[in-house]
């Protein structure tokens, strides 16, 4: 059975600290790694698609990594900021869907809270 | 280019009724899809579509009903309302290679 999970389940930083999320996923074949961000009360905004050749991308201060081997992903948050505070979530696609609902694999979420 | 809407966006139901969440996108998007997602926990997939026409059950369809006459337009049809559907349902639709997903805004939805 596919699964992906996501650690810590929740994190506490201070703003301006750099802190990073950790997916891991068996779901096969991989097609794409997504991760979302979710602000409290509003639906999930994309951050980052990764495919499988793709092993670092960047969305201002966010980056994601991909390790294909290994089956992990981690997102890296630089210079928290107050807005950082948010879910956020991975969610990995199998080949055979393309990213087609039945193919996408949800993980619960990073809940992070930055505090001043 | 206003994404995904759904309304309403709060709604408090008495066990046994029976409403209809509206969602609309102006993406020209095949994909479209419904969540819910409970307290602290992940999204659950109720059900999607690939195209008007053409609906399938995702992870947790039981006590829903979807239809898609159009592009635009999916609403979820909830029959019979349980305290069990208490829940935020969050409406997606996706389109492209890699199918990236645009949430709605949500639904609260309340069974009393």
């Amino acid at each position: 059975k596919n699964q992906v999970e996501q650690s810590p389940q929740s994190l506490i930083i201070l703003e301006g600290k750099n802190c990073t999320l950790q997916c891991n996923y068996t779901v096969s074949p991989f097609s794409n790694l997504r991760w979302y961000k979710q602000d409290t009360g509003r639906g999930p905004v994309s951050l980052t698609i990764m495919t499988f050749s793709e092993n670092t991308k960047s969305n201002g201060r966010y980056t994601a990594t991909l390790d294909a081997d290994t089956k992990q992903s981690s997102l890296h948050i630089t210079a928290s900021q107050l807005s950082d505070s948010a879910s956020y979530i991975c969610v990995v696609s199998d080949m055979y869907s393309g990213g087609g609902a039945d193919g996408l694999t949800f993980g619960k979420g990073t809940h992070l809270i930055i505090q001043p | 280019n206003a994404g995904v809407t759904q309304t309403p966006k709060f709604r408090i139901l008495k066990i046994g009724q029976s409403m209809t969440l509206q969602c609309t996108q102006d993406m020209n998007h095949n994909y479209m899809y419904w969540y819910r997602q409970d307290p602290g926990m992940g999204l659950k997939l109720i059900y999607y579509s690939v195209g008007a026409g053409i609906t399938d059950k995702g992870e947790v369809p039981n006590g829903y009903n979807v239809s898609r006459s159009t592009t635009e337009d999916f609403p979820l049809r909830l029959e019979l309302a349980a305290p069990s559907q208490t829940s935020v349902y969050f409406c997606a639709s996706s389109s492209g290679t890699f199918r990236e997903q645009f949430f709605g805004p949500g639904t609260r939805l309340t069974v009393l």
